[in-house]
């Protein structure tokens, strides 16, 4: 069964305080790891796909990066606008399965 | 831009109601799947469909239903509605094989509370 686990559950910044969000998983056959913003109330926003070791990809002031067990959101200098909950799913042999989320608070 | 349209994004109904959650996207893509979400518990996915008039449940399907007869449509059903089917509901949709290695796209999102 794959499993998807984030870390931390929340995390509170400063403005310009740059960290990383944690995915961890277990999967049978990754065919691609995901991570999704999403706001209050709203339906998850795509942000990245993942599909080997060693792949980095960049929007802005995150960068996803990927090894074999785990995933790592950097956030470079956060502004409160990147406040959100950040999801991970994998794919392996079956649909997508979410993590639970890391709740993303970021003060002025 | 990938478009998923849900029906309705907060909804009330009473507890034994038929009620009917419609989701369109725009993109053409042969999958569409319905997620529901709740504090604590992350997404979960209830049905998906991988082609039109093709259904497999998810993880939670009891209590559900789902209708594909149209490539771009795919409705949830909630057959008679309790109140532990209160929560968010959210449509989503992708290209390539149901299986994997696809990103989803999803909807807004419908809030469904039942009294």
């Amino acid at each position: 069964e794959d499993q998807v686990t984030q870390s931390p559950e929340a995390l509170r910044l400063q403005e310009g305080e740059s960290s990383s969000l944690n995915c961890s998983y277990t999967v049978s056959g990754l065919r691609g790891l995901f991570w999704y913003r999403q706001d209050p109330g709203k339906g998850p926003e795509f942000l990245f796909t993942l599909y080997s070791a060693g792949e980095e990809k960049e929007k802005e002031r995150l960068k996803a990066t990927l090894t074999k067990k785990e995933s790592f959101l950097h956030i470079t200098a956060p502004k409160p606008e990147d406040s959100a909950t950040y999801l991970c799913a994998v794919s392996g042999y079956s649909t997508l399965t979410f993590g639970k989320g890391t709740m993303l608070l970021v003060s002025p | 831009d990938v478009k998923v349209t849900q029906s309705s994004r907060y909804l009330v109904k009473r507890t034994g109601e038929k009620v009917f959650l419609e989701c369109v996207q725009d993109m053409d893509h042969e999958n569409m799947f319905w997620y529901r979400q709740d504090p604590g518990l992350g997404l979960r996915l209830i049905y998906f469909s991988y082609d039109v008039k093709m259904k497999e449940k998810g993880d939670i399907p009891e209590g559900y239903s789902v209708s594909r007869e149209k490539k771009e449509r795919f409705s949830l059903i909630l057959e008679s509605a309790s109140t532990n089917q209160t929560s968010m509901y959210l449509c989503a949709s992708s290209g390539g094989l149901a299986g994997g290695g696809s990103e989803q796209f999803f909807g807004p999102g419908t809030r469904l509370t039942v009294l």
